[in-house]
């Protein structure tokens, strides 16, 4: 079975600052996806980024960008710039590319940015 | 467009009754899928569905059912609630076929007492 670990339970950053949060992930899989996902307090998960793993470019989008290591099973978040708005809860999620249709969410990390 | 809608966004009910969720897709959407979080357990995937198939169900009781209405919007049904239920859950629709992007709504969080 699919499991996916965020090690860090809560992390802080100061505004304009980078931060990098931590995903680790098993699988015997070759074909599958990964996410980030958000969740502010508005409680609404918003999809922040997603790296299908026979891409060996790791994704970017604007301020966020990822590090996939493939054989190491590993999908850090680099957010660059840190932003107030960008304090939440982010999830790290796996789904494997062959028909079960459902995400594996990791425990979350909560993401304080300080101003 | 319209996001992923889930009516009611709170809900207080007693150990024993029974709960109905609603979910409407954004438009164009045909999979809607349901995850259940709660502190403890974080998000569980309860159950997807296409055109109004189930393709995967998590797992969880019998007593966790959904459909899907041939406008896509879906319902899940919780009978003979328990506390344990008490939870945020969270629909969430994909323009494709294979959920390779998940858009959420805000979430129905139940209560019971």
């Amino acid at each position: 079975a699919q499991t996916v670990t965020q090690s860090q339970p809560e992390m802080s950053v100061q505004e304009a600052e980078t931060v990098t949060l931590s995903c680790t992930y098993d699988t015997s899989e070759n074909n599958y996806y990964l996410f980030w996902y958000k969740q502010p307090p508005s409680r609404q998960m918003i999809l922040v980024i997603r790296q299908e793993a026979y891409k060996q470019q790791n994704a970017t989008e604007n301020r966020f960008s990822v590090n996939f290591q493939k054989a190491a099973k590993s999908f850090s978040l680099k957010i660059s710039d840190s932003q107030l708005g960008d304090t939440a809860m982010y999830f790290c999620a796996f789904m494997k590319d062959s028909g079960t249709y459902k995400y594996i969410f990791g425990t979350g990390t909560r993401l304080k940015v300080l101003a | 467009k319209a996001g992923v809608t889930q009516t009611p966004r709170y809900l207080i009910k007693t150990r024993g009754q029974q709960v109905t969720l609603s979910c409407s897709p954004i438009s164009g959407h045909r999979s809607v899928s349901w995850y259940q979080q709660t502190p403890g357990q974080g998000l569980q995937f309860l159950f997807e569905y296409f055109s109004e198939t189930q393709r995967n169900k998590g797992n969880f009781p019998g007593r966790f059912s959904g459909r899907q209405f041939s406008n896509s919007r879906s319902e899940m049904n919780v009978s003979t609630l328990e506390l344990g239920d008490s939870a945020l859950y969270l629909c969430a629709s994909s323009p494709g076929q294979y959920n390779e992007k998940l858009f959420f709504g805000s979430g129905t969080q139940l209560s019971v007492l």
